[in-house]
């Protein structure tokens, strides 16, 4: 049983300079979503996809920020320019996404520990 | 969103129950109670969920008060590996889960 995967697991970065973080759903699973954890913080909540389709996207995710999910099966997580108020764990899920579910559970990855220095 | 409140921790003995409250006053009709656990150093994990009736599954029971403004999550028998950040979230639909700080339990051997 393969769960959410993400990759790499820890990243340490300049300011100024881009990281890209990629995240694997559960095989079969239509949406996908990224949240960023801050130190003694809850996940919040960054955007989402169903299938290749980005639907939302939080006021926290800056110009900066860009996700892609081609094909609707992985997805990626980029930064530009980090600064280091980037510093968090970048979190993905997955879900189902079936309508016909009255709740969709969450399937959390490891996350993605990115440091900037 | 509609808001709830955990006390910021919580200890407990090893396999004794843990009942952790939470209050969500502002809770409206269509809003889902679920719960989900953070262990130290991995992602989240869903524990339970329900509308208004109580509810059980093999990691935890939910009670639910009967105006709904507050719920409990029960762990029956702690163990060490329940040591983690408890979080109470509200969604109406299902998708983008609005975390707080959540409960921190302490689990002493």
């Amino acid at each position: 049983d393969t769960g959410v995967s993400q990759d790499p697991r820890h990243k340490i970065t300049k300011r100024g300079q881009n990281v890209t973080f990629r995240c694997d759903p559960i095989s079969e699973h239509n949406r996908l979503y990224w949240y960023r954890q801050t130190l003694g913080q809850g996940p919040e909540f960054l955007t989402y996809f169903q299938n290749e389709a980005q639907l939302e996207k939080s006021r926290l995710l800056s110009d900066r920020f860009s996700a892609e999910r081609p094909k609707g099966s992985f997805s990626t997580l980029e930064i530009q320019r980090t600064e280091q108020g980037d510093s968090a764990m970048y979190l993905c899920a997955s879900s189902l996404g079936d309508s016909t579910l009255f709740y969709d559970t969450q399937y959390f990855g490891p996350g993605t520990r990115l440091t900037v220095l | 969103d509609a808001k709830t409140t955990q006390p910021n921790s919580m200890e407990s003995n090893e396999e004794e129950p843990v009942h952790l409250p939470c209050n969500h006053s502002t809770i409206s009709g269509t809003d889902y109670i679920h719960w989900y656990r953070q262990l130290p150093s991995q992602g989240p994990e869903y524990v339970i969920h329900g509308l208004t009736s109580n509810v059980n599954n093999r990691m935890a029971s939910l009670a639910i008060a009967e105006d709904r403004k507050s719920s409990t999550l029960i762990l029956h028998r702690a163990t060490l590996r329940d040591a983690a950040v408890y979080y109470c979230i509200l969604i109406p639909n299902d998708y983008k889960l609005s975390f707080g700080a959540g409960t921190t339990v302490t689990v002493r051997a």
